[in-house]
């Protein structure tokens, strides 16, 4: 159980368009998810904190009009990457939690890899 | 603030030697505590959590106790193997629907 998928995997972009990636938990639902940038060889940046049915709360840095974050439904977060560039090449990750217990676990997607050209 | 500590790497192990990796963190409050696991290319895994003080998380072979009297969560296990190769990160929530911190990780690599 606890499965959180990502998609796509890995995904190669023209500087100027937007990309979309879809983060989803296949056998929970999960009120809240996180969206994680990760630069090689250096750990998770929190980018944003997604709440279904509610604006996104975004970190201090963290730019919302050009990550856009829609979380729809209690089993789907997107996040949007608009007028991408090189810049932005990073590892995404996405997270969703379960509560059990009165405490939160945080299950990962596989990541997604984004290179802008 | 919350924050977690833990030791820089990366460390390089032969085969079945003992692994510790040292993880302290500061957190207003209760927090719990994980350890995950990140392959090449990968996201990244839970590994093993404790929710209360002298809890301990296991899994794999890998065992950390939550002490909250040295602040402390070190991951160990007893006899490592080259498919343990991978960067561990510390990770603490501080409260119920809050984001996790996490440490800066720690690269292993072990060795046949």
């Amino acid at each position: 159980g606890a499965v959180v998928s990502q998609h796509p995997s890995w995904v190669i972009c023209k500087s100027g368009t937007s990309v979309k990636i879809e983060c989803r938990s296949l056998d929970f639902q999960a009120t809240t998810m996180f969206w994680y940038r990760q630069f090689p060889k250096q750990s998770l940046m929190l980018m944003a904190t997604s709440n279904e049915g509610s604006k996104a709360t975004y970190e201090q840095g963290v730019e919302k009009d050009k990550f856009l974050i829609n979380h729809a439904s209690l089993t789907l977060s997107t996040l949007t990457v608009t007028s991408a560039h090189p810049e932005d090449s990073s590892f995404y990750i996405c997270s969703a939690t379960i509560r059990t217990d009165s405490t939160d676990t945080q299950y990962f997607g596989p990541g997604t890899r984004l290179t802008v050209l | 603030g919350n924050s977690v500590t833990q030791m820089e790497g990366p460390v390089t192990l032969s085969e079945e030697a003992f692994l510790t990796i040292n993880c302290t963190y500061t957190a207003t409050g209760y927090p719990s505590l994980f350890w995950y696991v990140q392959y090449p290319g990968e996201g990244l895994q839970l590994l093993l959590k404790a929710t209360k003080a002298d809890d301990k998380g296991s899994n794999k072979g890998f065992e950390a106790t939550y002490r909250k009297e040295t602040t402390s969560f070190h991951l160990e296990k007893g006899s490592v193997q080259v498919s343990d190769s991978a960067v561990y990160f510390c990770a603490l929530i501080a409260n119920s629907g809050y984001a996790l911190n996490f440490g800066k990780g720690t690269s292993l690599l072990v060795t046949p």
